[in-house]
């Protein structure tokens, strides 16, 4: 069975970073084909794409937050983290990992999903 | 950024309505199309993907089309559990992008 789930702080203060983990199971990230991508949604409104891992390490960020974010991955367990700089109140959401399976990975399409981790940063 | 915009931005429709949700491209993306569907306090799920192609386990009433810029969801016969927020992504370059959600409600 394949499963992710993030976790992290539930409130951090503004100007700090931030760490989410994604922790999976039921999959490699080694397969050639698999990514894993970060997306977050502020209360009420929509997606928004921030970072994606590949199979082959390389990384691809949002043009907007890519001075403040890295992504990297961890294989003890399988982990994927997100750290983002220089926290602002209005990065508060929740934040989502998915994972791209090897048959989609042309389209990157997000076939699972973590149940989200909701992150308020306070000024 | 390739900017992805959705209409309408909600709609109104009973049980047994077709349904349809177009997403456009600011430019041509071939079918590097997917749509998901949210319902409240929950994780996306993904529906459709390469444009056109129905994700395992998603009910035949759901269905894409189009291919360049111009992109749309169709529900054949709405159902009670359809009711929900739709979101296009593009990926055609990175970094990927949503279109802003339409919402689906009981009229």
């Amino acid at each position: 069975q394949v499963t992710l789930r993030e976790s992290g702080p539930a409130l951090v203060k503004a100007t700090q970073t931030l760490t989410l983990t994604c922790t999976f199971s039921g999959f490699s990230l080694s397969t050639s084909g698999m990514c894993v991508s970060w997306i977050r949604q502020p209360p009420g409104k929509a997606l928004e794409w921030l970072a994606r891992i590949r199979w082959d390490d390389d990384k691809f960020y949002s043009t907007s937050l890519k001075t403040r974010l890295t992504i990297f991955r961890d294989t003890s367990p399988d982990q994927v983290v997100l750290k983002m700089t220089n926290l602002d109140p209005m990065d508060t959401a929740t934040y989502y990992c998915a994972r791209t399976p090897h048959y989609c990975t042309s389209t990157s399409c997000l076939d699972l999903w973590g149940q989200g981790t909701l992150v308020i940063v306070s000024s | 950024d390739i900017q992805m915009t959705q209409s309408p931005s909600s709609l109104s429709a009973s049980v047994g309505d077709r349904v349809t949700i177009t997403c456009r491209a600011s430019q041509s993306i071939s079918t590097y199309l997917n749509w998901y569907q949210q319902t409240p306090g929950k994780a996306p799920k993904l529906l459709i993907y390469a444009a056109s192609t129905l994700q395992s386990g998603v009910p035949s009433r759901f269905s894409g089309s189009g291919s360049g810029t111009d992109f749309t969801l169709t529900i054949s016969s709405l159902q009670p559990e359809d009711f929900a927020t739709f979101y296009c992504q593009q990926s055609y370059t990175t970094p990927d992008t949503f279109g802003q959600g339409t919402r689906v409600e009981i009229k």
